[in-house]
């Protein structure tokens, strides 16, 4: 079975940091990108980042440029998301999906919130 | 960056309607368009990709038609299960969501 499974939410207080993890199972991980889509509470879906089935190229929304950083590590079918200088506006539930930023998204994780309050 | 639209942005229907949610791009985005739908606390799904092709296992009533910058997503009678909310998609230049259409219980 196909299965994403994310973790690493929490609560974090603004300018602080946090590593989000998506771990893999039930497909070949290297042969797909991945990427994280956002949703903040009672909101749309926003795309957020994609990185290739390598890990070699990477893309971010103009809204996160800067601060995040999306990475893989094939070797145990894991995505990573670090995410610094948290503000308020990014206090979302976090989803990492099987796909690119120029396909579509045809499996996602469960999710994982991040609160960022003081 | 390629703004979508959807309407209505809420629509009450009841059991055996058939509905229809709109999608427009604010260019042409050729047939990199998909569909979703998102119940409450869970993830999306990927309903419809390349406008109008179905993922394999989303039931028949789900239909999706249209090219350059207007789409719709026609459920052709609504069940009890499809009480959710519907996000459009474009991949013609990164990912862009439409800001989503809840179908409610009238």
């Amino acid at each position: 079975e196909v299965q994403l499974l994310e973790s690493g939410g929490g609560l974090v207080q603004p300018g602080g940091s946090l590593r989000l993890a998506c771990e893999a199972s039930g497909f070949t991980f290297n042969n797909y990108a991945m990427s994280w889509v956002r949703q903040a509470p009672g909101k749309g879906l926003e795309w957020v980042s994609s990185v290739s089935g390598s890990g070699s190229s990477t893309y971010y929304a103009d809204s996160v440029k800067g601060r995040l950083t999306i990475s893989r590590d094939n070797s145990k079918n894991t995505l990573y998301l670090q995410v610094n200088s948290l503000r308020a506006a990014d206090t979302a539930v976090y989803y990492c999906a099987k796909g690119d930023a120029g396909d579509t998204f045809d499996i996602w994780g469960q999710g994982t919130l991040v609160t960022v309050s003081s | 960056d390629i703004q979508m639209t959807q309407s209505p942005s809420i629509l009450s229907a009841s059991v055996g309607d058939r509905v229809t949610i709109t999608c427009r791009a604010s260019q042409s985005i050729s047939s990199w368009l998909a569909w979703y739908q998102q119940k409450p606390g869970k993830a999306p799904k990927l309903l419809i990709h390349k406008a109008s092709s179905s993922k394999s296992g989303v039931p028949s009533r789900f239909s999706g038609s249209g090219s350059g910058t207007e789409f719709t997503l026609t459920i052709s009678s609504l069940q009890p299960e499809d009480f959710a909310i519907y996000y459009c998609q474009q991949y013609h230049s990164y990912a862009t969501f439409g800001q989503g259409t809840k179908v409610e219980i009238k």
